[in-house]
């Protein structure tokens, strides 16, 4: 089963601009992860949010998650060509299974 | 040079056939994990282990097996009863189960399985 469900499915964007990603799940959860994953590699886990935390940041990257709502948002800032890749979101309930997200294809044109 | 090892990176099954992925980490991860990909689509849970020589079915065993003999090794066997097997492999390890920021995972770089 897939709890999350992510938006957009693809997004296209030039070098330098925003790029938004968002992800809705249906049950309650310890935290909330995202990856990235190039194309035909392994993921790379970039930045975990915990239930009890709002926001957080790591280098151009900012998640929120808003536990009432059952949404979480990746913002990636200024971003780059070499960020071209797919992000998942990924959610934890405590038992160790992780449950991933259909992905967000984002495209960065130099 | 610590991480998660997965071979081979391609794998072909003829028909009937049963075959093995291979799964090493170093990491020293109480925790592994199996997941497939299918083309466009997210990861979904095959089996699971919190521990060695025990595992839990996840959402798609059926046409699966596998084994824990020993903490670092997490071998997927694909079955000849898993009719639909082509798809991209990943194997995954977290440190910990429960605990939050420790359940992040570390994955392999795949493997690519076809049928012949």
């Amino acid at each position: 089963s897939q709890q999350g469900e992510e938006d957009p499915q693809a997004l296209s964007i030039q070098e330098g601009e925003n790029a938004t990603m968002n992800c809705s799940y249906k049950t309650s959860i310890n935290n909330l992860q995202w990856y990235r994953q190039n194309s035909g590699r392994g993921l790379v886990h970039l930045i975990l949010i915990r239930s009890n935390e709002r926001e957080k940041h790591s280098g151009r990257l900012r998640v929120t998650l808003d536990t009432s709502k059952k949404s979480s948002s990746l913002l990636i800032t200024a971003s780059r060509a070499a960020d071209t890749a797919s992000y998942f979101c990924a959610t934890g309930g405590g038992t160790g299974k992780l449950i991933f997200g259909q992905g967000t294809t984002l495209q960065v044109k130099p | 040079d610590g991480g998660i090892t997965q071979s081979p990176k391609y794998l072909f099954r003829k028909e009937g056939q049963n075959v093995t992925l291979s799964c090493e980490q170093n990491l020293n991860h109480d925790a592994m994990y199996w997941y497939r990909q299918d083309p466009g689509q997210g990861l979904r849970l095959i089996y699971y282990s919190q521990i060695v020589n025990d595992f839990q079915k996840g959402d798609i065993a059926e046409g699966y097996s596998v084994s824990r003999e020993k903490k670092e090794s997490f071998p997927l066997t694909v079955t000849s009863a898993q009719k639909n097997p082509t798809a991209f492999y990943l194997c995954a390890s977290s440190a910990a189960v429960g605990t939050g920021p420790n359940e992040k995972l570390f994955f392999g770089s795949g493997t690519q399985l076809s049928v012949l």
